[in-house]
């Protein structure tokens, strides 16, 4: 079963924009991990947040992280057309395993 | 570094018939990962190894799958018989440690 499930599934705004994605997930977690894939290519890795963080910035990313609500939110500010792309929520445990949620597609329009 | 090598990146192939996918991890990495990702079913995880050993293989649909590791710089997933059902992109990832993982671009693969 997915253990991440993101929200909303598909999104489109326009350049400039702010674009907000959620995550929430069902059992505990080490740590929650965002990715981009860009049509047919493959996964690429943005942010990791522990579990032990609440809040995580990359540039024009930022990463909340409730575990009290096992739930997490991925910000893009200020969007570019190159954002354009599907993004993951993916869980972590001790393990090294990653559960993958469904993604929200990301369009944004010049 | 090259990143996650995967070949072949499309494979079209009959029912029936076998298919082996092949990864490269990126040198220095422990952990190694194949997925499938379907337009119906999302990104699943099949299989992964730690130090070339299959850690958990609960995702593997069924005995016609079937991946090896033989060593710390070759993967492969093999598929006997394919079946159409099987078509998807197959992806494989590795990391070090339990950080971030890093994707192949993929083999596009096509049962008819």
């Amino acid at each position: 079963s997915q253990q991440g499930e993101e929200d909303p599934q598909a999104l489109s705004i326009q350049e400039g924009e702010n674009a907000t994605m959620n995550c929430s997930y069902k059992t505990s977690i080490n740590n929650l991990q965002w990715y981009r894939q860009n049509s047919g290519r493959g996964l690429v890795h943005l942010i990791l947040i522990r579990s032990n963080e609440r809040e995580k910035h990359s540039g024009r990313l930022r990463v909340t992280l409730d575990t009290s609500k096992k739930s997490s939110s991925l910000l893009i500010t200020a969007s570019r057309a190159a954002d354009t792309a599907s993004y993951f929520c993916a869980t972590g445990r001790n393990t090294g395993k990653l559960i993958f949620g469904q993604g929200t597609t990301l369009q944004v329009k010049p | 570094d090259a990143g996650v090598i995967q070949s072949p990146r499309h494979e079209v192939t009959e029912m029936g018939q076998e298919v082996t996918l092949r990864c490269k991890p990126i040198s220095g990495h422990d952990y190694l990962f194949w997925y499938r990702q379907t337009m119906m079913r999302g990104l699943e995880l099949l299989i992964y190894f730690n130090n070339n050993v299959p850690i958990d293989d609960s995702g593997m649909p069924e005995d016609r799958f079937s991946a090896k590791m033989p060593n710390a710089s070759f993967s492969t997933l093999k598929i006997q018989p394919s079946e159409p059902r099987d078509s998807a992109v197959y992806f494989c990832a590795s990391t070090r440690e339990l950080g971030e993982q890093y994707f192949g671009p993929g083999t596009r693969l096509t049962v008819t």
